[in-house]
């Protein structure tokens, strides 16, 4: 069974910190991982896509790729409160040319102002 | 870029009615498409996966007789609900890949609400 997982939260910080976020993920095959922000009520939005281990950044966002360790995560620095939203990790399958990718179950983040 | 459609966006039926959900590629050729259901406060649930062209591969425990999907062109899947209960009362969303990459854009979802 191809898993990912994610503390489900809340992860609560203050405004203006740093907050991390984090994933696992079963298949050693994967080569394709994805960070998606999803809003109560709405669909989720691409934040961003990793493919080489080490770090991609981009604007308040860094993703990092570890996968000798299988582990994906997202740092969101000088969070603000409009980023309060359900972060899900997704992953592709390896074994599989099919485009489908495996959601983990989310983390909820709580930017205090 | 990377713009995915859906519409109606909101949808109130009768028990036993069939509803038609669109999800439309703006700006890009899917070759892949992805339908999807969400539960309040659950993670997403795949449904289905379609090519142009071809039919739709399942998900284990989906009805495919009862969740009908369409996948004409290359910017243009359809779901359609059959006999629709209010047990299938849900947020379906569905999302889109072009060729030669897995990125999956989504679109906005459907509210549905079976009565």
């Amino acid at each position: 069974q191809k898993e990912v997982e994610q503390n489900s939260g809340p992860l609560s910080v203050p405004e203006g910190a740093i907050a991390s976020l984090n994933c696992t993920y079963s298949d050693r095959g994967s080569q394709s991982f994805f960070w998606y922000r999803q809003y109560s009520g709405k669909s989720p939005e691409l934040i961003m896509f990793i493919y080489s281990n080490g770090d991609k950044e981009d604007g308040r966002f860094t993703a990092q790729l570890n996968k000798a360790s299988q582990y994906v995560s997202l740092l969101i620095r000088d969070s603000q409160p409009s980023d309060s939203a359900t972060y899900l990790c997704a992953v592709n399958i390896g074994s599989s040319n099919t485009g489908k990718l495996i959601f983990g179950q989310g983390t909820t983040l709580q930017v205090k102002p | 870029g990377a713009v995915v459609s859906q519409h109606p966006s909101r949808v109130i039926c009768k028990s036993g009615t069939s509803v038609k959900i669109e999800c439309r590629s703006l700006d890009f050729q899917a070759t892949t498409m992805f339908w999807y259901r969400q539960f309040p406060k659950k993670s997403l649930m795949l449904m289905a996966t379609s090519n142009e062209g071809s039919k739709a591969t399942y998900e284990q425990g989906v009805e495919k007789d009862k969740f009908l999907i369409n996948h004409a062109s290359l910017t243009l899947s359809t779901l359609t609900v059959t006999s629709a209960h209010p047990e299938d009362s849900s947020f379906y969303i569905c999302s889109a890949s072009g060729t030669f990459t897995d990125t999956q854009y989504f679109g906005p979802g459907t509210r549905l609400t079976v009565l």
